[in-house]
């Protein structure tokens, strides 16, 4: 069955430190993935997607995330945390043609 | 400003009684998602619907229904109401199939009392 696996509920990290937050899926084929933020009280936003070619996807607000199908991962990385970047970051996959599977979430806290 | 419209914002009801969730797409969007946020189960994706017709079914149970209007917009039908029920329903929108970004509501917060 089709799975993401976000390890971490949680992640304290201090403003400027480096950040990578782990997702883990299970899918048969090629999956598309996804990596979205959800602000408190906001809906979700979009921060990079990844569907063929380049296993290093650049997204919005400095991020990037890198597909291992190896490790069937695709982690999220920031080299810089901004106190801004407190959210909560949800990795999904693409599931058949219109199904989409998120992770439980991760909760990122930024320290001043 | 994601584009997607969502009413009610909040919506209070009792056990046992119904309630209809409003989304209306990004202007231009085929394709709508209704999604169910609560502390215990994550992000469930419940339904899916492109121009009109159901596409795909996630976790959604029976209590529940949806539909897509010929003007693209959508409503999500909750009967039969359980405290469980309580949670954040997001509404999603996209131009097309699985390659095209979706693009998130602001969601209605439902509490069942």
């Amino acid at each position: 069955a089709q799975s993401v696996t976000q390890p971490d509920i949680h992640i304290t990290v201090s403003e400027g430190a480096s950040l990578e937050l782990r997702c883990n899926y299970s899918y048969g084929a090629t999956p598309y993935l996804f990596w979205y933020v959800q602000s408190p009280g906001q809906g979700l936003q979009l921060l990079l997607k990844y569907f063929s070619g380049d296993t290093l996807v650049q997204g919005i607000k400095g991020f990037e995330a890198e597909f291992k199908r190896s490790q069937s991962s695709f982690n999220l990385r920031k080299p810089s945390v901004h106190w801004s970047d407190a959210a909560e970051y949800f990795c999904a996959v693409g599931a058949g043609t219109y199904k989409y599977i998120f992770g439980t979430g991760t909760r990122l806290k930024v320290l001043a | 400003d994601s584009g997607v419209t969502q009413t009610p914002k909040h919506l209070i009801t009792a056990t046992g009684q119904r309630v209809t969730l409003r989304c209306s797409p990004r202007s231009g969007d085929l394709s709508v998602y209704w999604y169910q946020q609560s502390l215990d189960q994550g992000l469930q994706f419940l339904i899916q619907y492109y121009n009109g017709e159901e596409r795909a079914k996630g976790n959604i149970l029976e209590r529940f229904s949806a539909q897509q209007f010929p003007d693209l917009h959508s409503e999500l039908n909750l009967s039969s109401l359980e405290l469980g029920d309580s949670a954040l329903y997001f509404c999603a929108s996209s131009v097309g199939t699985l390659g095209n970004e979706q693009f998130f509501g602001p969601g209605t917060r439902l509490t069942v009392l």
